[in-house]
C-alpha cells in the first residue's frame, strides 16, 4: 500500500512570497488533514476535509492560508503572503474515517524556510 | 491554549529500563487518545492508541495507561532499546475530528 505522498520534499522562499504544496493521501481514505509543525512543537491542526468538504478549518490563518481538495482526493495548502513565522514543517496525513477508526498515515512533510 | 500536556520534555534510559511519558487533557469530550512516534525528517507515525473506556492497553513493550477521572493518560516503554531513540506525541481527538497534540518528547536510549 502506498503512503502519503507529498511534494515538495524542501522549499525556501523570501518573506512575503507565495508557496504551494501537494499532498496525494492513501486512496480510499476520505478524511485528509493538513497539519503546521514548528521546530521542536507538536503538530498542530490547520484544516481537516471529509472527502471534498471542509470538517474544520477553525485554526487555518485565513488571510493568508487557503487549502482545497480537488475531487476528494489530491489536496493543496498554498501560503500567500509568506512570513517568518510559517518556517516549520508542513505535514499532510489521510485517514479511513469509518466510525472507530481513526488511525492517521502521516506524509513525509514539506520542510519550508522563509527568510 | 494547550489542549494536551506533555512531560517530560526530555528523556534519557539506559537500554533495558522502561521509558515514562505523562500527558493531561481538560476537554472531556476527547475519546480517542493516540501516540505516535517521529524519527528526525519523518511525519509521525502511530504507535498506539486508547479509547476511554478502557484503563489500559498493551501492545508488546508499549503500554497505555489511562486514568479518565484525572484526566491523564501515559505511555510505557517496556525494555527500552536504542532503536527507540526518537520523539513521542501524545494527541487527543473528538470522534476523529479534531486532533490536538502535546508538545513532545524526545527519548534518548543509552546503550
Amino acid at each position: 500500500e502506498a503512503g502519503v505522498a507529498q511534494s515538495p520534499r524542501y522549499k525556501i522562499i523570501e518573506k512575503r512570497q507565495s508557496v504551494a504544496f501537494w499532498c496525494n493521501p492513501i486512496s480510499g481514505h476520505a478524511t485528509l488533514y493538513w497539519y503546521q509543525q514548528i521546530l521542536g512543537q507538536g503538530p498542530k491542526l490547520l484544516i481537516q476535509f471529509q472527502n471534498n468538504g471542509v470538517v474544520d478549518d477553525s485554526q487555518l490563518p485565513k488571510d493568508r492560508f487557503s487549502a482545497e481538495r480537488l475531487k476528494g482526493v489530491d489536496s493543496t495548502l498554498k501560503i500567500q503572503p509568506a512570513k517568518l513565522e510559517d518556517s516549520a514543517v508542513y505535514l499532510c496525513a489521510s485517514s479511513l474515517f469509518h466510525t472507530g477508526i481513526y488511525e492517521q498515515y502521516f506524509g513525509p512533510g514539506t520542510r519550508l524556510t522563509v527568510t | 491554549q494547550q489542549q494536551v500536556k506533555q512531560s517530560p520534555q526530555s528523556l534519557i534510559v539506559q537500554k533495558g529500563g522502561i521509558s515514562i511519558i505523562n500527558c493531561a487533557y481538560e476537554n472531556t469530550a476527547f475519546d480517542y487518545f493516540p501516540w505516535y512516534q517521529q524519527f528526525p525528517g519523518k511525519g509521525p507515525a502511530l504507535l498506539i492508541a486508547i479509547r476511554p473506556d478502557v484503563s489500559e492497553k498493551k501492545e508488546g513493550r508499549f503500554t497505555i495507561s489511562f486514568n479518565k477521572s484525572a484526566k491523564q493518560f501515559s505511555l510505557h516503554i517496556m525494555d527500552s532499546q536504542p532503536g527507540d531513540s526518537a520523539t513521542y506525541f501524545c494527541a487527543a481527538s473528538t470522534t476523529g475530528n479534531q486532533f490536538y497534540f502535546g508538545t513532545g518528547t524526545s527519548l534518548t536510549v543509552i546503550p
